[in-house]
Formats: C-alpha cells, structure tokens, sequence
C-alpha cells in the first residue's frame, strides 16, 4: 500500500506568515492527491483536489503544488480562520484511501 | 444539496458489533458518479479510510480492517450502513460517512461525524 508522510506534525506561526506543508508518498501517484482543512469539532472540508486545483468557496491565498512523490500546501498570508489541523490524501491506489498524519497549525 | 447523516449507537461494549447508518438526502446512493464511503478518526489522531460502497454493489474495505467490517446498502431508503465486529476500545472514534466521486476519489462532502466510544 502507498503510504503519505506528512511534515511537519505541527507548527506555529502568526498572522500573516506564510506557512507549508509537505506531503510524500511512498511510491508515485502522479498528482492524485487531495488536501484537508479540519478545525476542532467538524468533519474535514476538501481545499485541493488533483494536487493543485483549488476547490469551489475557496480562498486564493490557499495553494498547492507538486506531483509524483513530493507535495506541498501553501498558505500565502495566514489568517486567524486557518488554524486548524490539515491532511493529505492520495487517491491513486483507491481502493484504498490513505491519509497522511496530519499537521496542526498553532497560533504563535 | 447533498447532506450526509450519521446515526447510532454512541456507546458499544468491547466484543460487540458497532452498528452505524448514514442517511443521505439531495441525491440519491443510486447514482453511478459516486461511491459512499465511512471515515473513522480516533480521539486526538488522524484519519482512517473504512471501507466504500457502489450503487452496483461492489464494496471495498481497508485492508487493515477487512475482517471485522461490512458495509452494505439500502436504495430503496438512501442509506448505507456500516458493522464492525469484535470491537476494542481502539476502535473508539469519530466515525464519519462521506461521498467519494467517482471522477475524482476525493471524500466530499462529510456528515457531521458520530462519536462511538467502546467501553464496558
């Protein structure tokens, strides 16, 4: 099965920092990765599909990038909405699903 | 728009079956472009794909979970279903039911999530 490494486990930055996340897959799965924004209490909401496709509703300063093994989440200027915990996803191998471990994004 | 509905028990003793429906409304389980699928998500730990299901019948399962796990369907009421046998307090999660398109197997939308805890 692919495996999703996701670093870091967690950061803390402040408003207006611009934060990434990386994602790695064990073997390649082109660029059939998904990325997840969740926030204490609710279920994940879907911010980018094909590796860098930005889901309807939302913000433009959400981006990401890369294909192959090697992904990354960009947030251009943080806002106090995104603090919340975001994970990867490859759909390459699907069935099965599987999700990278997670990255909670701390205010500073 | 396409709402997803998690309902159950919120409490299962270790060794029983866990036993959760998700009723969808606007739209229908019947539809070729999706697949219905269950997430789980330990307290304060990260995501678990469980398993999927197509309104053709073929159902796909999490290796990891395979034996214990069934999920199946009722069209004639828009839910799906999901049992898990032999449960251990590991098992004690937010379990959540999703759609995951077929074009793109990215899980969306999400219900809310139903917090089953296994305990004596």
């Amino acid at each position: 099965d692919i495996q999703m490494t996701q670093s870091p486990s967690s950061l803390s930055a402040s408003v207006g920092d611009r934060v990434t996340i990386t994602c790695r897959a064990s073997q390649g799965i082109g660029n059939d990765l998904g990325w997840y924004q969740q926030k204490p209490g609710k279920a994940p909401k879907r911010l980018i599909y094909g590796a860098s496709s930005l889901q309807s509703g939302v913000p433009s300063r959400f981006s990401g990038s890369g294909s192959g093994t090697e992904f990354t989440l960009t947030i251009s200027s943080l806002q106090p909405e995104d603090f919340a915990t975001y994970y990867c996803l490859q759909h390459n191998s699907y069935p099965p699903l599987t999700f990278g471990g997670g990255t909670k994004v701390e205010i500073k | 728009q396409l709402q997803l509905q998690e309902s159950g028990p919120g409490l299962v003793k270790p060794s029983e079956t866990l036993s959760l429906t998700c009723t969808v409304s606007g739209g229908s389980i019947s539809s070729a472009s999706d697949y219905w699928g269950w997430i789980r998500q330990p307290p304060g730990k990260g995501l678990e794909w469980i398993g999927s299901v197509y309104y053709s019948g073929s159902i796909y399962y999490n290796p990891s979970l395979m034996s214990r796990v069934t999920i199946s369907a009722d069209t004639s009421k828009n839910q799906f279903f999901l049992k898990l046998r032999s449960v251990t307090a590991a098992d004690t999660a937010v379990y959540y039911c999703t759609r995951i398109p077929t074009w793109i197997p990215l899980p969306d939308p999400w219900g809310q999530g139903t917090l089953v805890t296994v305990s004596s």
